[in-house]
């Protein structure tokens, strides 16, 4: 079936940095959507994204639809300790039918103060 | 403000024990979805209901039953648990067909 490769596995970096992360298929996707999970907790929806191309942003966080239609990316400026917790992408592809929202493995992220 | 409610929260079976794990959501959402989370393994769709009547096997819906009772609960069913079965599972709800997720925290259960 059809997955998600996300990258990296995981990061520990320092307070402040900047983090990047990405999501690549070998299918063309119509939809990408970041979620952060939280310890204990369901994903929670950060940015959905509907158009080739198509950068948005909410707060520190900015995520793009690739032009090729096949990964998207998710940055975070200026990490704090509450950015901690895995970062999931998900998709959906041309062709596929509801229910067919892949997700990533997952991107697991340590801030240290 | 509830959202998704998933219960019971943590869980442990013993192997050929059955149990319903229950999911409601107040936000008059037609969809409604379970996952199964697996450590290296994402999320991964086990059954979705679309709508009220209507439901659909996902990518591991084996040893899994659900039931779509009414438009707010979307129950799950493990008639004779398996270690196998040892995940966090979450249900969620879809409003608009927009793909956009509201998910519940989550129930732990752990098959003996």
């Amino acid at each position: 079936g059809q997955q998600l490769n996300q990258s990296p596995q995981s990061m520990f970096i320092q307070e402040g940095e900047d983090v990047s992360m990405n999501c690549t298929s070998s299918s063309i996707f119509n939809t990408w959507l970041w979620y952060k999970q939280e310890p204990g907790e369901g994903p929670v929806l950060l940015i959905a994204l509907y158009k080739a191309g198509e950068l948005t942003s909410n707060g520190r966080l900015t995520a793009q639809f690739g032009i090729t239609r096949k990964d998207s990316f998710l940055n975070i400026s200026a990490s704090i300790p509450s950015d901690v917790g895995i970062y999931f992408c998900a998709g959906s592809y041309y062709g596929g039918s509801q229910g067919n929202l892949i997700f990533g493995k997952g991107t697991k992220l340590s801030v240290k103060p | 403000n509830a959202g998704v409610t998933q219960t019971p929260k943590f869980q442990v079976l013993k192997t050929g024990q059955s149990m319903t794990l229950q999911c409601a959501q107040d936000m008059n959402h037609n969809s409604m979805y379970w996952y199964r989370q697996d450590p290296g393994m994402g999320l991964r769709l086990i059954y979705y209901s679309a709508s009220e009547g209507t439901t659909d096997k996902g990518e591991v819906p084996n040893g899994y039953n659900v039931s779509r009772l009414n438009k707010r609960e979307f129950s799950l069913r493990l008639e004779s648990a398996a270690p196998s079965q040892t995940s966090v599972y979450f249900c969620a709800s879809e409003g608009l067909s927009n793909e956009k997720l509201f998910f519940g925290s989550g129930t732990q259960l752990s098959v003996l």
